[in-house]
């Protein structure tokens, strides 16, 4: 079936405004992951949800950022009040089973820029 | 200091050469070792998975792991432009679902 989606593809901002971004896993997949790709960096974890539940969100760097998953499929990262350090490409990636048993598919990324 | 290091490149070759990456890390507790290829504004995919110390290899590519060096390496052999792509390796501890990741190494396969 298909793979990972993530939309939108591309979001601009201006400073202060709240975005969402969407990401729509590989069906049946119970893990879902969040990374943040800074310009010419590997990407870093924000968070990880297995089924509804956000089990680890160890990585997400401020309360402005907040990531749901409420019925286990489709999965939304809100970043409230964006500043221009979050500009970067967000990722998404869906894996199963759990655990490192489990290869991560990613999705294309959003590219959000904070202006 | 990170707990993965990846030289950053640009590393260029030209076609038909082998190409060689590195990384190193501090964590002695990672135990499942992956390299990702990563087009221009495309997601990473998986090329390369590898537990624990040893070799494995799947076509041109060859995967090394040396656990008592912290020290992995991915060898791609008969090197094409379609090779030409950012490379990243991670990893897994045993337990947790959280995957480290290198810098990534920009490669450039010149035909």
């Amino acid at each position: 079936g298909a793979g990972v989606s993530q939309s939108p593809r591309y979001k601009v901002a201006k400073r202060g405004q709240d975005v969402a971004l969407r990401c729509d896993p590989i069906s049946g997949h119970v893990s879902l992951f969040w990374y943040q790709q800074a310009l010419g960096q590997g990407p870093e974890f924000l968070t990880y949800f297995q089924n509804e539940a956000q089990l680890d969100k160890s990585g997400l760097p401020s309360d402005r950022f907040f990531a749901e998953r409420p019925e286990g499929s489709v999965s939304t990262l809100k970043i409230q009040r964006t500043q221009q350090e979050d500009s970067a490409v967000y990722l998404c990636a869906s894996s199963q089973p759990p655990g490192p048993q489990g290869t991560q598919y990613f999705g294309p990324g959003t590219r959000l820029t904070v202006l | 200091q990170k707990e993965v290091e990846q030289d950053p490149g640009p590393l260029s070759v030209p076609e038909g050469a082998i190409v060689s990456l590195n990384c190193t890390y501090s964590n002695s507790a990672f135990q499942y070792f992956m390299w990702y290829r990563q087009y221009s504004r495309k997601g990473p995919e998986l090329l390369m998975y590898t537990y624990s110390s040893g070799n494995k290899e799947d076509g041109r590519f060859t995967a090394q792991v040396d656990k008592s060096s912290k020290y992995i390496s991915l060898f791609i052999r008969d090197s094409q432009p379609s090779d030409s792509a950012t490379y990243l390796c991670a990893m897994f501890p045993p337990l947790g679902n959280k995957l480290t990741f290198g810098g990534g190494t920009r490669v450039l396969v010149k035909p």
